[in-house]
């Protein structure tokens, strides 16, 4: 399984774009970048993910290096809602194959957006 | 119109005893997880199924057992409560192969 290297802990200013870095040098060519979140007693929510090209949707922007050795997830305008630990996360395939994969959650980085 | 439901939020129960967990998802999702995050706040997968069929078991003591009646549900039962079973449970859903996990609030286990 690869596996992801995030800092443990950022903070942003509040209206400023919040860009998260992770590390997944191991990544093999089929597997996805996946980014979630999750807020202080919540579930965690998904966000974003993407193979080898940039992606982008409502939430965030999804930029994976040519390489795919890393990538960053980029909220463009970060609000105090936005506080919570995000998670990068590469996509790990049943042993057995088939089409049902299961997601390995790290530490994560714990984002603190400040007024 | 909550997409992943889980029923309790909060459980306190003794040890030793027997409890259950449910979970409802009304996306028309075919897979459905359970998660265990302990009080390091580690997210672990504990058990996938997939159109009720059981497809992920994690490593996870037999005191533990899913069952699902119906691809929207997925409950869990837990014989014999340690301890160490203390934790925060989130149920999942996802539309098969895209793999965007939907999740619950979380039920919040407290064994005395």
């Amino acid at each position: 399984d690869a596996k992801t290297t995030q800092p443990t802990s950022m903070d942003c200013a509040e209206g400023r774009a919040a860009n998260l870095p992770c590390n997944h040098s191991t990544i093999s060519g089929n597997e996805y970048v996946y980014w979630y979140r999750q807020i202080h007693s919540q579930g965690p929510q998904y966000i974003i993910h993407g193979l080898k090209n940039n992606e982008t949707n409502e939430m965030a922007s999804l930029i994976i290096t040519e390489d795919r050795k890393s990538s960053t997830l980029i909220l463009p305008h970060a609000t105090l809602r936005d506080t919570a630990v995000y998670y990068c996360i590469v996509r790990t395939p049943r042993d057995s194959g088939g089409s049902n994969y299961k997601l390995t959650f790290g530490k994560g980085t714990l984002l603190t957006v400040n007024p | 119109d909550t997409a992943v439901s889980q029923t309790p939020k909060y459980l306190v129960t003794q040890m030793g005893n027997d409890k259950s967990i449910k979970c409802e998802q009304n996306l028309g999702h075919d897979t459905m997880y359970w998660y265990k995050q302990d009080s390091k706040k580690f997210l672990k997968i504990m058990f996938s199924y997939n159109n009720k069929e059981l497809i992920i078991n994690e490593t996870v003591p037999n005191r533990f057992s899913p069952k699902s009646p119906d691809k929207a549900h997925l409950n869990l039962h837990i014989n014999s409560l340690e301890l160490g079973d203390s934790a925060v449970y989130f149920c999942a859903s996802s539309p098969g192969w895209k793999n965007i996990q939907y999740f619950g609030a979380g039920t919040r286990l407290s064994v005395l």
